[in-house]
């Protein structure tokens, strides 16, 4: 089936451990992008790939960093994973130029850092 | 304050009631809108898309834009019980740019 692709999907990480989370889209969109969900807070943007090879900060940057691989791929970076991290994380894709479209999201990955 | 505010909820109706879901903004460069719903444990889906003013009509659901008022809805007619999820408003204000989402309304529909 086509669409965004979020690997893993449940992850529980100790107190400065690192990892990243896995974004792949098969749509041939040029634009990714990385949210974090918490309750009462609604979605809110940690980093953006407006295309291959360029990346942006949005809302949320600190403690994570993004790497855009290719066209399909966007991952996203916890260094030193801290308990303020603990949310739901999701990734999405959208055909720049084209905002009617909408972005497409993942199932989103839910970390607990403990 | 933020740009777009949407109210949390959680609202609950019964079955085939009417449902009214709002988003009011500040920012009046935005011109693109859009609803998306995200059932529990899945990620926000696109329900309707609408450009400027006016309504669009998809079924039950109905989407209205009053740029005059800043202030976007949402009617669900003859809600059911598979009506119950999240619904989160989006907008943008250019074909380029990226959306701003609100916080999200709960709805339970109930039997």
């Amino acid at each position: 089936n086509a669409g965004v692709t979020q690997t893993p999907k449940f992850q529980v990480l100790k107190t400065g451990q690192s990892m990243t989370l896995q974004c792949a889209q098969d749509m041939n969109h040029n634009s990714m992008y990385w949210y974090r969900q918490d309750p009462g807070m609604g979605l809110r943007l940690i980093y953006y790939s407006a295309s291959e090879g360029t990346t942006d900060k949005g809302e949320v940057p600190n403690g994570y960093n993004v790497s855009r691989l290719n066209k399909r791929e966007f991952s996203l970076r916890l260094e030193s994973a801290a308990p303020s991290q603990t949310s739901v994380y999701f990734c999405a894709s959208s055909d720049a130029g084209r905002i009617l479209y909408g972005y497409t999201f993942g199932s989103g990955t839910r970390l607990t850092v403990v | 304050q933020k740009e777009v505010e949407q109210d949390p909820g959680p609202l609950s109706v019964p079955e085939g009631a009417i449902v009214s879901l709002n988003c009011t903004y500040s920012n009046s460069a935005f011109q693109y809108f859009m609803w998306y719903r995200q059932y529990s444990r899945k990620g926000p889906e696109l329900l309707m898309y609408t450009y400027s003013s006016g309504n669009k009509e998809d079924g039950r659901f109905t989407a209205q834009v009053d740029k005059s008022s800043k202030y976007i809805s949402l009617f669900i007619r003859d809600s059911q019980p598979s009506d119950s999820a999240t619904y989160l408003c989006a907008m943008s204000g250019g074909t380029a740019s990226k959306l701003t989402f609100g916080t999200g309304t709960r709805l339970q529909v109930t039997l």
